[in-house]
């Protein structure tokens, strides 16, 4: 069973660019949830999404970002105009949805390293 | 959502040395799960707790979770160089139909040779 893919592991922007972040959750799970990590901080909640819906944005700028998770395909977080501040790691997770009392491991990716110039 | 809180963000220790982390609410949680990432890595799942009072052990690491379910400790018995990352603890906010990970700053653990 392959673990969470993301892709690419590395992408270099010059600013005003697009950025495209790919995630493939691991088969049989229904939840994506995007992370952005600046380097010597923790893990900043950006948005959840389950097949064709947005569940959770709180975590996005109002301006720039966008997530979706179609239904067919990888999930894709998307950063128009990139600016050197949007330079971080950004990690994908997936968990499953069982019925239940709660308390989903949440199974990360290794990452996609964004550099803007 | 509920906060978990993780402070100091730093600590380096002696190899062999025990080591001990906290993870703290002002409220009482229904879980609390524990990350490790390595240097350049990406969070991996250690455990999940849900019972007040909770013991699990793996290997060298005990996690503990308080009585009040409001704290959560992670120790490390004699310290080894491969237990160098940083420890996130975790909320999951269940709210019947969803699931959402609050994560606290983490702590970065050092070991000197």
């Amino acid at each position: 069973n392959a673990g969470v893919m993301q892709n690419p592991r590395h992408l270099v922007r010059r600013r005003g660019q697009e950025a495209r972040l790919r995630c493939s959750p691991m088969k049989g799970h229904s939840h994506v949830y995007w992370y952005r990590q600046l380097p010597e901080e923790g893990l900043k909640f950006m948005v959840y999404l389950q097949k064709e819906n947005i569940i959770d944005e709180s975590g996005m700028p109002k301006e720039r970002f966008s997530a979706e998770f179609p239904k067919e395909g990888p999930s894709i977080l998307r950063i128009q105009q990139v600016v050197r501040g949007d330079s971080a790691a950004y990690f994908c997770a997936s968990s499953p949805f069982l019925s239940g009392a709660g308390g989903y491991e949440q199974y990360f990716g290794p990452g996609t390293r964004l550099t803007v110039t | 959502g509920q906060q978990v809180m993780q402070i100091p963000q730093y600590q380096h220790v002696q190899e062999g040395e025990d080591f001990t982390t906290y993870c703290n609410s002002s409220t009482t949680l229904s879980n609390i799960q524990w990350y490790k990432q390595r240097p350049g890595g990406h969070p991996v799942f250690l455990i999940q707790l849900v019972k007040s009072g909770e013991v699990k052990k793996q290997k060298r690491l005990t996690f503990q979770f308080g009585e009040a379910k409001k704290n959560s400790s992670l120790h490390i018995t004699a310290t080894q160089t491969t237990d160098v990352g940083t420890y996130f603890c975790a909320h999951d906010n269940y709210t019947g139909a969803n699931s959402k990970l609050t994560f606290g700053k983490g702590i970065t653990l050092s070991v000197r040779p």
